[in-house]
């Protein structure tokens, strides 16, 4: 079984659509990252988080640290959000990443 | 601040032979990560440096080697290189917050090997 389960690994939404992705961990973190990587680039880092939730504009990310769950939320999706989303819990042990799958998010218009 | 920098962006090799690539990180940052993205294994932690110093590794064969220098910029080594070795290489450093660390990541080096 993974470290990192995400899911869906593939996500086709309406331009307007509320999308959730779902992130469940079995290993012990000192916080967790969301990353968005779109086609042929690099990683941008939305969010790290340890406890709670955060909202950057349209984007919102909670995690459950006792239920060893997170969640990214996007309200109001739109076509240039189309990327591949990577929940990256932090081990406790320093700075090391480990990272689930991804999930593929179309939103057409 | 300028962000993460990583050169070459793009490299093309023969197996065999090895590379070199360098990740400069975010002005004031002193831990750097290297991870691996394959379209089959998905992204891999690699190394980090902190403080010229490897405090995690990744499981990779030893042909895979980093180093840190002073100034906090990194570099990581890959001899002999295979096939199985073209991947997008990431680098990412690490501001020192509350215990936690966020990372900022680079662009990329992206390898391939014939």
């Amino acid at each position: 079984k993974n470290e990192v389960e995400q899911s869906p690994q593939n996500l086709t939404a309406q331009e307007g659509e509320f999308i959730t992705i779902n992130c469940s961990y079995s290993v012990g973190i000192s916080a967790l990252h969301w990353l968005q990587q779109h086609p042929g680039g690099g990683i941008v880092s939305l969010f790290m988080l340890s406890s709670g939730k955060k909202k950057h504009g349209r984007l919102i990310a909670t995690i459950n640290i006792q239920e060893k769950h997170s969640s990214l939320h996007i309200t109001a999706s739109h076509p240039r959000d189309s990327a591949v989303y990577i929940c990256a819990p932090t081990l406790t042990s320093g700075s090391r990443l480990t990272f689930g799958e991804g999930t593929q998010l179309t939103v057409n218009p | 601040k300028a962000g993460v920098t990583q050169t070459p962006r793009y490299l093309i090799k023969t197996r065999g032979q090895q590379v070199t690539l360098s990740c400069s990180p975010i002005s004031g940052h002193r831990s750097v990560s290297w991870y691996q993205q394959t379209p089959g294994q998905g992204l891999q932690f690699l190394f980090e440096y902190f403080s010229e110093t490897q405090r995690n590794k990744g499981n990779f064969p030893g042909r895979f080697s980093g180093r840190q220098f002073s100034n906090s910029r990194s570099e990581m080594n890959v001899s002999t290189l295979e096939l199985g070795d073209s991947a997008l290489y990431l680098c990412a450093s690490s501001l020192l917050g509350e215990g936690v660390y966020e990372q900022y990541f680079g662009p990329g080096t992206r390898l391939t090997v014939t």
